[in-house]
């Protein structure tokens, strides 16, 4: 089985301009979360769907919005960007079946860099 | 913001010693994972422990959970180069599950 598949893996962009990232979960899983990876530290919560409602959404200016459409897969996109913007962008599926396991299984990332 | 930290932030060690990383963290929670990353690339889930449990061993893996003192430990026994990643506590507060909150993990180097 395949698993959780991003794109595109590499990035780049100047400042202002706008990007969209994808994610495809695994198959089954309903529940998708994207997080931050700045270099040197750990990864940051940005937003959860699940069923394609907003579940969660962490601590991220609104230039951040995430979707996730009918077959689970989602898109986060990121308007006027800053150079602070640059990082691995990690998007993680979870079946939520596990009750309160909440285990999430990671994409390879996508390496953003803004110019 | 991050949930705690883990320490040390990097450790070296040769191939068939014991690593051992600790984890602390702010808030209650219900159970704590640990995820290796390689080089940048996506992280992998290793183990959880909920809390309600004291210990748990998976493999060459041993995590401890002490709730007293809002900390946790990983055992990487008789580790191997293969081993060499960054490591990553995440704690998990919310009962329906939306976000890990990740501590700033540890870079384990195992040189053979």
């Amino acid at each position: 089985d395949a698993g959780v598949t991003q794109s595109p893996t590499h990035l780049i962009k100047t400042r202002g301009q706008h990007v969209t990232l994808r994610c495809s979960p695994i198959s089954g899983h309903k529940s998708v979360s994207w997080y931050q990876q700045v270099l040197g530290q750990g990864p940051q919560f940005i937003f959860q769907y699940y069923e394609k409602e907003e579940r969660g959404r962490g601590n991220f200016p609104d230039r951040f919005s995430a979707r996730q459409f009918p077959n689970y897969s989602s898109e986060l996109n990121v308007n006027a960007l800053l150079l602070g913007d640059s990082a691995l962008y990690l998007c993680a599926s979870s079946s939520l079946r596990e009750g309160a396991k909440n285990i999430q299984y990671f994409g390879a990332g996508t390496r953003l860099s803004v110019l | 913001s991050q949930q705690g930290e883990e320490d040390p932030q990097a450790l070296s060690i040769q191939e068939g010693e014991n690593a051992t990383m600790n984890c602390s963290y702010k808030t209650s929670i219900n159970n704590l994972q640990w995820y290796r990353q390689n080089s940048g690339r996506g992280l992998v889930h290793l183990i959880l422990i909920r809390s309600n449990e004291r210990e748990k061993h998976s493999g060459r893996l041993r995590v401890t959970l002490d709730t007293s003192k809002k900390s946790s430990s990983l055992l990487i026994t008789a580790s191997r180069a293969a081993d060499t990643a960054s490591y990553f506590c995440a704690t998990d507060a919310d009962q329906a599950g939306t976000a890990l909150i990740f501590g700033k993990g540890t870079t384990l180097s195992v040189s053979s």
